[in-house]
């Protein structure tokens, strides 16, 4: 079974660029997850949808920090305008049953902010 | 609001040594407790779990016991290998039904033959 697919890798840009980062879940999973990874500190949530619906963005910065699921598939998380501090590793992770508390994280996209 | 606490890393270990990666947690409720491992160049994945008090989750070698009096969920190996090289992860999810994840700051361990 294909895990969960992240693109880009890496990517590099200079401050008050923009970015945006995809991700696809496993097939069937209903719930995905965007987390921040900020160095030398655990995954942090952005955002959670269910379907297409969102759970929770009470930790997403708003004002630079978007992201969506429009068919309840695959998601995109962009930042405009980049900080210095959004250097991160951004991590999409899905979920078939919250029952079980098991999420498969994807690789992950790291990005730097000059 | 919920937080995880583990030791400070790195750790270097010898193979066949014992391991104990110390985590406590604060939170509200009865939460489930998880260890997710990240291996060099890979995504993270659950390596186990226990969603109540005095429960034991078990992986691949690696245990942890859910202890409520102490709030604690400390990984422990009896003989590590150099296979076991990574970043550990501990985390709580106390949302009922809904598994957002508090993670803690990772504790890289490297095993050295």
């Amino acid at each position: 079974e294909a895990g969960v697919a992240q693109s880009p890798r890496y990517k590099i840009i200079e401050k008050r660029q923009s970015v945006a980062f995809w991700c696809n879940p496993i097939s069937g999973h209903a719930t995905l997850y965007w987390y921040q990874q900020i160095l030398g500190q655990g995954p942090k949530l952005l955002i959670q949808f269910q379907n297409n619906g969102v759970v929770d963005d009470s930790q997403l910065p708003k004002d630079r920090f978007s992201a969506e699921r429009l068919k309840g598939v695959d998601s995109t998380l962009k930042i405009q305008p980049a900080k210095l501090e959004d250097s991160a590793v951004y991590l999409c992770a899905s979920s078939l049953d919250t029952a079980t508390g098991e999420l498969f994280f994807g690789e992950g996209s790291r990005l730097t902010v000059l | 609001g919920d937080s995880v606490t583990q030791m400070e890393g790195p750790v270097t270990l010898s193979e066949e040594a014992f391991l104990t990666i110390n985590c406590t947690y604060t939170a509200t409720g009865y939460p489930s407790l998880f260890w997710y491992v990240q291996y060099p160049g890979e995504g993270l994945q659950l390596l186990l779990k226990a969603t109540k008090a005095d429960d034991k989750g078990s992986n691949k070698g690696f245990e942890a016991t859910y202890r409520k009096e102490t709030t604690s969920f400390h990984l422990e190996k009896g003989s590590v290998q150099v296979s076991d090289s990574a970043v550990y992860f501990c985390a709580l999810s106390s949302g009922a039904g809904s598994y957002q994840l508090t993670f803690g700051k990772g504790t890289k361990l490297s095993v050295i033959p």
